[in-house]
């Protein structure tokens, strides 16, 4: 199947500071990109649909200025999470389809990230 | 709108014994649905979709889910369980995004 790489996989940050989280089809083209937070416990939380070339759509509630998305590649998208607090701890997980598969193809997720803040 | 529901937060099985873990599904249009596992600290593994066609599908690892179209469900299920198979199983619909259910935990004794 497709790979999806996510990284880091585990990073831990001083509350204030900035952090970069990638996403990249390892061998295939991704026009589009799904970006996930998951809490403890919790169901996946669809955070933006990242597409290549345009602004990221962001879901009801999530702050783009806060979590900025970049996708300036077909295999490259990018989560930034900007003043990052404690409360942005969480688990963050990436996702991408085969391009012209819609929405009959399956999702290829990373591992994803675990952001803790202190 | 288009959601899926989970209505088991835990399942607990014995090894060697069937399980099912339980998933029904709302949506206007045809219903493209899938199954995914969750290892703790892991990201997701896709297990088996519904498109169109036969209603039983096969997935990977040996599970299978149903489709019901009167009943509006999609149960996972697997005829002899394995320890392995403890983790987190996530129901999803598609259309233009993928929205999931909950989550079941599934718990395959020894």
């Amino acid at each position: 199947g497709a790979v999806v790489s996510q990284h880091p996989s585990r990073v831990i940050c001083k509350s204030g500071t900035s952090v970069k989280i990638e996403c990249r089809s390892l061998d295939f083209q991704a026009t589009t990109m799904f970006w996930y937070r998951q809490f403890p416990k919790q169901s996946l939380m669809l955070m933006a649909t990242s597409n290549e070339g345009s602004k990221a759509t962001y879901e009801q509630g999530v702050e783009k200025d806060k979590f900025l998305i970049n996708h300036a590649s077909l295999t490259l998208s990018t989560l930034t999470v900007t003043s990052a607090h404690p409360e942005d701890s969480s688990f963050y997980i990436c996702s991408a389809s085969v391009s012209g598969t819609s929405y009959t193809g399956e999702l290829f997720f990373g591992e994803g990230s675990r952001l803790t803040v202190l | 709108a288009q959601s899926v529901a989970q209505p088991e937060d835990q399942v607990n099985v014995a090894e060697g014994n069937p399980l099912t873990v339980k998933c029904t599904y709302s949506v206007s249009g045809n219903p493209y649905l899938f199954w995914y596992v969750q290892y703790p600290n892991r990201g997701l593994q896709f297990l088996l979709k519904y498109i169109t066609g036969d209603n039983l599908v096969k997935g990977s690892y040996g599970f299978e889910a149903e489709f019901n179209k009167s009943q509006t469900s999609f149960h996972l299920k697997k005829p002899s369980a394995l320890v392995s198979d403890s983790a987190l199983y996530f129901c999803a619909v598609r259309g233009d995004k993928l929205i999931f259910g909950t989550g079941t935990r599934l718990q395959v004794f020894p």
